[in-house]
């Protein structure tokens, strides 16, 4: 079975410095998806950045980038000079394909993320 | 373009009441989903639906019914409220075509208290 695991439940970062949020993952299959998602204190789910298993490239975003390394399975997401909007749960998830060629997503428990002013 | 839209934002139920949480994307959005968020933890899966007339199970579909009469709208039925479902409901939804899985994109979220 598919498993995330985020095993920072709460961070600090200072304002305008650069966090790393980490996520680790467990499957067997070859191709696979992941993705970060934030869900700021108003509760909604906004997705911020994917990562596809062949993708050479480590996924970017504006201030978001994925650090991508397979044979670890990790997929961190850095976020670079961090804002006090950034404030918020943070979301690893793993796409998981289901019988009929659609997908759901596994999640991982999140991390919540503080910046100080 | 409103994206996905749920409602209402919050709502108190008693014990064996029934409700249906409303769900409804204006991206034209083949596959929607619906998954519940407990407190301090991920999101599980409930059911899903690949198109119009066609849904299926998630990991954790019981106590709760579905329907997709149109592309646009997937409603969540609960019946018999118990509080054990007291959580909060995101319906999503996304594009897939010719194997291509696009972005799962969510609702604001119904917030649900079973008293």
């Amino acid at each position: 079975a598919q498993k995330i695991t985020q095993t920072q439940p709460g961070m600090f970062v200072q304002e305008k410095e650069a966090v790393t949020l980490d996520c680790t993952y467990d499957t067997s299959d070859q191709s696979y998806g992941l993705f970060w998602y934030k869900q700021p204190s108003s509760g909604e789910m906004i997705f911020l950045i994917y990562q596809g298993s062949y993708d050479e490239q480590n996924a970017t975003e504006g201030r978001y980038s994925l650090n991508f390394q397979k044979a670890r399975k990790s997929a961190n997401l850095v976020i670079s000079a961090s804002q006090l909007g950034d404030s918020a749960m943070y979301f690893c998830a793993m796409r998981e394909v289901l019988m009929d060629s659609s997908y759901k997503l596994i999640f991982g428990s999140g991390t919540r993320l503080l910046v100080r002013p | 373009n409103a994206g996905v839209t749920q409602t209402p934002k919050f709502r108190i139920l008693k014990i064996g009441q029934s409700m249906t949480l409303q769900c409804a994307q204006d991206m034209n959005h083949n596959y929607m989903y619906w998954y519940r968020q407990d407190p301090g933890m991920g999101l599980k899966l409930i059911y899903y639906s690949v198109g119009a007339g066609i849904t299926d199970k998630g990991e954790v579909p019981n106590g709760y019914n579905v329907s997709r009469s149109t592309t646009e709208d997937f409603p969540l039925r609960l019946e018999l409220a118990a509080p054990s479902q007291t959580s909060v409901y995101f319906c999503a939804s996304s594009y897939s075509f010719g194997g291509i899985q696009e972005t799962q994109y969510f609702g604001p979220g119904t917030r649900l208290l079973v008293l």
